[in-house]
Order: C-alpha cells, then structure tokens, then sequence
C-alpha cells in the first residue's frame, strides 16, 4: 500500500505570506495526486487534482506541482480564510482505491 | 446541484449495531463510486471503502475491511455504511463522498455523521 507522508505536520505564517506544503508518496504514483482544504467543522474541499490542475472555483493563489513521489502545494498570498488543514490524496485507476497523507496544519503566526 | 445529504448524529453503547446513510441527489447515482471516510477526532482522514451503486461493486481499504460493510439501494439513492457490534474506536466523524467520472477524485462530500460509541 502506498504512503503518503505531508511536511510539515504544522505550518506557522501570516497573512499575504506564501506557503509551502509537501507530500511524499512512498513509491511512484505518477500524477495521480489531489490535495483537499478541511476547515474546521466543515467537510473537505477538492483543492488540486492530478498533481498540478486546480478544481472547479478555486482561486489562482492555489498551485500544485510534482510527479511521481514529491509534491507540493503552494499558496502564493495567504488570505485569512485559507488557514485550515490541507490533506494529500493518491488514487489508483483499478480498481478505486484512494490513500490520504496525515495533513497539514496550516495555522495563523 | 449535486448533493450528498447524510444520516444524523448517532450515539450509541459498544456491541450495538448501526446503519449510516448518505443520499445523493442532483446526479445520476448509479452512475458514480460513493466512498467513505473516517475522521477519528482530532485526526486525519482515512479511506475507509468505496460502492458502485450501478451494480453493488464494493471495494474495502484492508484497514476497514471485515470492520464494516458498505452498501446502497439505488432504488432511493442511498449509500450505506454498517456495523454489526460497534466499539468505543468506531467513535468518529464519517463522511460519504462521490468520486468524480473519468478519474476518481472525491468532488462532492456529504457533510458528516458525527458516531459516538460510549458505554
């Protein structure tokens, strides 16, 4: 079974600041990699799909990037509503079979 | 709009049995994999399973498998998650969540079902 490992478990900046959040697969898994934002309270929210496409309404301050087993997501201007926990996904296409990292903690300095 | 609407906060005693529901609307339900995730409290999210309501295809994380079992009555559009004897680790958040057509991505989530198994 593949492994996701998210760096760091807790991250610590202000807003307007960028910031940089990895994930390491355990072995190859290409693209296939998603990140989703969970705030607190509420369900995850489909961030970045396929390493490096961001989903459906989300703001261009948003970048994922990586292929195979390192990747990162990257906020390039922190506003105020995006401190929340950001967790990696990995997916196989057969059969369906997702893995998530332990997330990342993104909190305000 | 797609929606996935889930079942209400459930507290419940160790070796009580429960059932989950997740119901999808706004979308072709047969035509999608429904998942479930598990968020222990305080923790991260895990895979737990994924149903193909089409044709009842069901697929378990190793973790969670024999654990529970997951289902749907397309008839209604519902996915299920179920438990035979709960214990006091079955103690969780879950959450259903489609996976998109084409490349599987969770799209839509239902927005939780709170389980509390306490004696």
């Amino acid at each position: 079974e593949i492994v996701l490992t998210q760096s760091p478990a807790t991250l610590s900046l202000s807003p307007g600041e960028r910031a940089t959040l990895s994930c390491r697969a355990s072995q190859s898994v290409s693209s296939y990699l998603a990140w989703y934002q969970q705030k607190p309270g509420q369900a995850p929210r489909l961030l970045i799909y396929d390493a490096s496409n961001r989903a459906t309404g989300i703001p261009a301050r948003f970048s994922g990037s990586g292929s195979g087993t390192d990747f990162t997501l990257t906020i390039s201007s922190l506003e105020p509503e995006d401190f929340a926990v950001y967790y990696c996904q990995q997916r196989s296409n057969w059969p369906p079979r997702n893995t998530f990292g332990q997330g990342t903690k993104l909190e305000i300095k | 709009e797609v929606q996935l609407v889930q079942s209400g906060a459930e507290v419940k005693k160790p070796g009580e049995s429960l059932k989950i529901s997740c119901k999808g609307s706004g979308y072709s339900f047969t035509s999608y994999w429904i998942g479930w995730v598990r968020q222990m409290p305080g923790k991260g999210l895990e895979w737990m399973g994924i149903i193909y309501p089409g044709d009842s295809d069901t697929r378990y994380s190793p973790s969670f498998q024999g654990q529970v079992t997951i289902s749907a009555d397309k008839s209604i559009s519902t996915a299920y998650l179920q438990w035979s004897s709960l214990k006091a680790s079955d103690t969780a958040m879950y959450y259903c969540a489609r996976l998109r057509g084409g490349d599987n991505w969770n799209d839509y989530w239902g927005q939780g079902t709170l389980v509390t198994v306490s004696s």
